[in-house]
């Protein structure tokens, strides 16, 4: 049974600091790796990762993929309180056409920053 | 620009009663799935479709039914309302091809008494 499993759960820190969001993942096929931030409503797309040691970045956040270690990280420099959220992490199986409407989601990180 | 619209946003329900979640999408996207959220869970796959007259079952499917006869709507069932169903409903839409996201809609929070 595929499964993806987050840490930390929960973590608060102050405005500035940087953070690391971990994701460790055990699956069948592998085809990909999503992180999103969920606010109040809809998780919102951050980045998709299929191939190991690339990193993606957009402005202060990265992601990179070890598929060697089934593991992804999601780094978040110098926090704001905008950053505040739920981070999720999930994996989408590659299974053939049928396995494209799948997401197995980790629990979710909650990152609370403080000014 | 409406993207994937679910309604509605809030409902209340008492057990027993039965109730349609709906979800629509603007996008012409063939994948379309059902999530539920449950705190400390993430979010765990209910039913997905892959185009209309398709669909399958996730990780949860108990208690839940759907179709999906127009590539725009993809309504969940709830045919008799338990408590356990308690939860936050998101839909999410993707288009075809290797490493497309999903987009999700704004979830339903449906609590059943």
């Amino acid at each position: 049974e595929d499964k993806v499993v987050q840490s930390p759960l929960s973590l608060v820190v102050h405005e500035g600091d940087t953070v690391t969001l971990n994701c460790s993942y055990e699956v069948t096929n592998f085809r990909s790796l999503l992180w999103y931030k969920q606010e109040k409503k809809a998780p919102t797309f951050l980045f998709m990762l299929t191939s190991s040691g690339i990193e993606k970045k957009s402005g202060r956040l990265s992601s990179i993929l070890d598929k060697k270690e089934l593991f992804s990280i999601l780094n978040i420099t110098a926090t704001q309180t905008g950053d505040s959220a739920i981070y999720l992490c999930a994996q989408s199986p590659n299974a053939g056409g049928t396995s494209y409407g799948k997401l197995t989601f980790g629990q979710g990180t909650i990152l609370t920053v403080h000014p | 620009n409406a993207g994937v619209t679910q309604t509605p946003k809030f409902q209340v329900l008492k057990t027993g009663q039965s109730m349609t979640l709906q979800c629509a999408q603007d996008m012409n996207h063939e994948y379309m799935s059902w999530y539920r959220q449950d705190p400390g869970m993430g979010l765990r796959l209910i039913h997905y479709s892959v185009g209309a007259g398709i669909t399958d079952q996730g990780e949860v499917p108990n208690g839940y039914n759907v179709s999906r006869s127009t590539t725009e709507d993809f309504p969940l069932r709830l045919l008799s309302a338990a408590p356990s169903q308690t939860s936050v409903y998101f839909c999410a839409s993707r288009n075809r091809g290797e490493n497309q996201p999903q987009h999700f809609g704004d979830g339903t929070r449906l609590s059943i008494l």
